[in-house]
């Protein structure tokens, strides 16, 4: 059974530009989380999507966005980039019922804004 | 808000010992899941060992184990006979059951094996 599968794995992007990560679910996951992980603020929630509707949202600016497709992968779209927003950002997908409460993560995108 | 505090930034253990990551959490709520999840150099979050607050039975998984206590909060991480490969970045996570909300995480223990 395939894991989460994060794309792509590092990426360098300059200051202002905008960038696009995706994520796709373990099979018959429905439910996709992203999290912002960095050194000095560690792991923060940025979202959740379930059935291609945002559920959750966590205290991140408008330029953090996010999507899911009907086939439940999800991407993250982060407009305006400022140096501040590299990170690595981590995608988990969970059952419906998020059974056990537990994630399965992927492998995150690696983002260098410079 | 719920928040999840892992004091220990650092902890090393040499090989076949045993060492223990500490985690602390503050909620109102009765009915919640805790974890400890580890993430190696490949970065990709692993959970390791699984809590309900409802049940009073620590969790084991193998050489890891957990000693939860709910009056005090607290929520350790005992690995028995490390291994080189238990090497890596330990967070405490913590989940309320209802309501579909997000995991907090702790800072994380950066946990070193000697061999």
């Amino acid at each position: 059974k395939a894991g989460v599968t994060q794309t792509p794995r590092y990426l360098i992007k300059t200051r202002g530009q905008q960038v696009t990560l995706s994520c796709s679910p373990i099979s018959g996951h429905r439910s996709v989380s992203w999290y912002q992980q960095t050194p000095g603020q560690g792991l923060q929630f940025l979202f959740e999507y379930f059935s291609e509707t945002q559920r959750n949202k966590g205290n991140f600016p408008g330029r953090f966005s996010g999507r899911q497709f009907s086939n439940s992968r999800s991407e993250m779209n982060v407009s305006t980039l400022e140096l501040g927003d590299s990170a690595l950002y981590l995608c988990a997908s969970s059952t419906p019922d998020s059974t056990g409460g537990g994630y399965t993560f992927g492998s995150g995108t690696r983002l260098t804004v410079v | 808000a719920q928040t999840v505090t892992q004091s220990q930034p650092e902890m090393s253990v040499q090989e076949a010992e045993t060492v223990t990551l500490s985690c602390t959490y503050d909620t109102s709520e009765s009915d919640y899941y805790l974890f400890w999840y580890k993430q190696p150099p490949s970065r990709q979050m692993i959970l390791v060992i699984r809590q309900e607050a409802y049940k009073q039975q620590n969790a084991t998984e193998n050489r890891f184990s957990v000693n939860f206590q709910k009056a005090a909060k607290s929520f350790s991480l005992k690995i028995s006979d490390s291994q080189l490969g238990d090497a890596a970045m330990y967070f405490c996570a913590y989940r309320r059951r209802s309501g579909n909300t997000p995991l907090v995480f702790g800072k994380g223990t950066r946990l070193s094996v000697i061999a």
